[in-house]
């Protein structure tokens, strides 16, 4: 069944902050990582996305950093605006497997 | 490009009746889809994998004669509930991977909202 009273990870910023969300994974033989945005009542959709052989991939506004290390995922979005007010989850691939593990998410909320 | 759709974008049914739920990829082909349900403020649960023209592979726990899925084209996969009951009220979730992007990205669809009474 349903349950009731969990509660995301919540960042609140302010408009025009950067945010960055962090993600740590447990599996050392993933070889690939995606950051997904879910807005209430849709489907997550692809922001970016990095192999294991990077460390730091570009997009527009969103920059992703993977520190293999310490197992370590993040996400910065620069000039955050009230628009990327979602849920944003990162979800990694282990090499050989056909699936992705999604973590836990985090709710990242901007007020103008 | 990689857009996926799902069909319904919400459904009300009683209990004890069946709910078909579609999914297709609408500028790719897509060899895999993936099943998902998931509960408010949580994450994804991976329900089932379904390749094209093949048997589907479920998740640990999810009931396949409960899910039925069937993954017919290269573009349309259906799941449908059976015999739904109010615990089975969630937010449906496919995702297509195939051409679009990276091999190991997933696609997501809109969602369908499951409502039995």
């Amino acid at each position: 069944g349903e349950s009731v009273g969990l509660h995301l990870p919540t960042l609140s910023v302010q408009e025009g902050d950067n945010s960055i969300i962090n993600c740590a994974y447990s599996n050392s033989a993933s070889d690939y990582f995606i950051w997904y945005k879910q807005e209430s009542g849709k489907g997550p959709q692809f922001i970016i996305d990095i192999r294991s052989n990077m460390d730091k991939r570009q997009g527009q506004r969103v920059t992703v950093l993977l520190n293999k290390t310490v197992k370590h995922l993040s996400l910065q979005i620069a000039a955050t605006q009230p628009g990327d007010s979602a849920v944003y989850f990162c979800a990694e691939n282990r090499l050989g497997y056909s699936t992705l593990t999604f973590g836990k998410g985090t709710m990242l909320l901007v007020s103008p | 490009g990689a857009v996926v759709s799902q069909h319904p974008s919400r459904v009300i049914c009683k209990s004890g009746t069946s709910v078909k739920i579609e999914c297709r990829s609408l500028d790719f082909q897509a060899t895999t889809m993936f099943w998902y349900r998931q509960f408010p403020k949580q994450s994804l649960m991976l329900m089932a994998t379904s390749n094209e023209g093949s048997k589907a592979t479920y998740e640990q726990g999810v009931e396949k004669d409960k899910f039925l899925i069937n993954h017919a084209s290269l573009t349309l996969s259906t799941l449908t509930v059976t015999s739904a009951h109010p615990e089975d009220s969630s937010f449906y979730i496919c995702s297509a991977r195939g051409e679009a992007g990276a091999p190991e990205t997933q696609y997501f669809g809109p969602g369908t909202r499951l409502l039995v009474l």
